[in-house]
């Protein structure tokens, strides 16, 4: 069965930084990306950028550029965001979601992992 | 950045409603749309992908149309466990991006 374990919730204050991890299993790790979605409270869905576990190629949101980094250790089947020069309006869920990479068809986030709460305070 | 606009943004339905959300992207997006269900506190759930797919496990009651710019997302019975909300999400180009969702409420 295919699973995405995220790490625990985390407190920081503004201006550090955050480091959430992802752990897959059940599938070929380098057949597929991992692509981060956040959720402020009450609020929709914002892509933050993908990371292919095949070649560890990166698209970053350019809302993002310049404040995160996406890695991946295909050793382990992990991969990690880090955010940093945290604000408050990062509060937020991080959720990490398999998405289709090498192979032809359509592409979807399935499934995700069970998001992981920053709170910047 | 395609922007994707979802309506209506809530709805208020019974069990047993036929229930229809629609969204539009503002360019053409093919068939590249995906529909998710969020309950509170739980990450979201892929229902449909490629437009019409039925992503397996889902209930047959739940169905996806459309293609270009404009596609909607059909539950034929609504029944207690689907009130929750619903995003759209393109997938046809980078940034990926969602609309605000559709709240589905209990009547």
């Amino acid at each position: 069965q295919v699973h995405l374990v995220q790490s625990g919730a985390e407190v920081k204050k503004p201006g550090a930084s955050m480091r959430v991890s992802c752990k897959a299993s059940g599938y070929s790790f380098t057949s597929y990306g991992i692509s981060w979605v956040r959720q402020a409270p009450g609020q929709g869905l914002e892509w933050m950028g993908w990371i292919s576990g095949y070649n560890g190629n990166i698209n970053y949101a350019q809302k993002f550029q310049g404040r995160v980094t996406m890695t991946t250790d295909t050793s382990t089947n992990t991969a990690y965001m880090e955010l940093r020069s945290l604000r408050s309006d990062d509060t937020a869920v991080y959720y990490c979601a398999r998405e289709d990479d090498i192979l032809p068809g359509p592409k979807r986030f399935d499934p995700w992992g069970q998001g992981t709460l920053v709170t910047v305070s | 950045d395609i922007q994707m606009t979802q309506s209506p943004s809530a709805l208020s339905a019974s069990v047993g409603d036929r229930v229809t959300i629609t969204c539009r992207a503002s360019q053409s997006i093919g068939n590249d749309l995906n529909w998710y269900q969020q309950k509170p506190g739980k990450a979201p759930n892929l229902l449909i992908y490629g437009a019409t797919s039925l992503q397996s496990g889902v209930p047959s009651r739940f169905s996806g149309s459309g293609s270009g710019t404009d596609f909607t997302l059909t539950i034929s019975s609504l029944q207690p466990e689907d009130f929750a909300t619903y995003y759209c999400q393109q997938s046809f180009s980078t940034p990926r991006t969602f609309g605000h969702g559709t709240r589905v409420e209990i009547k």
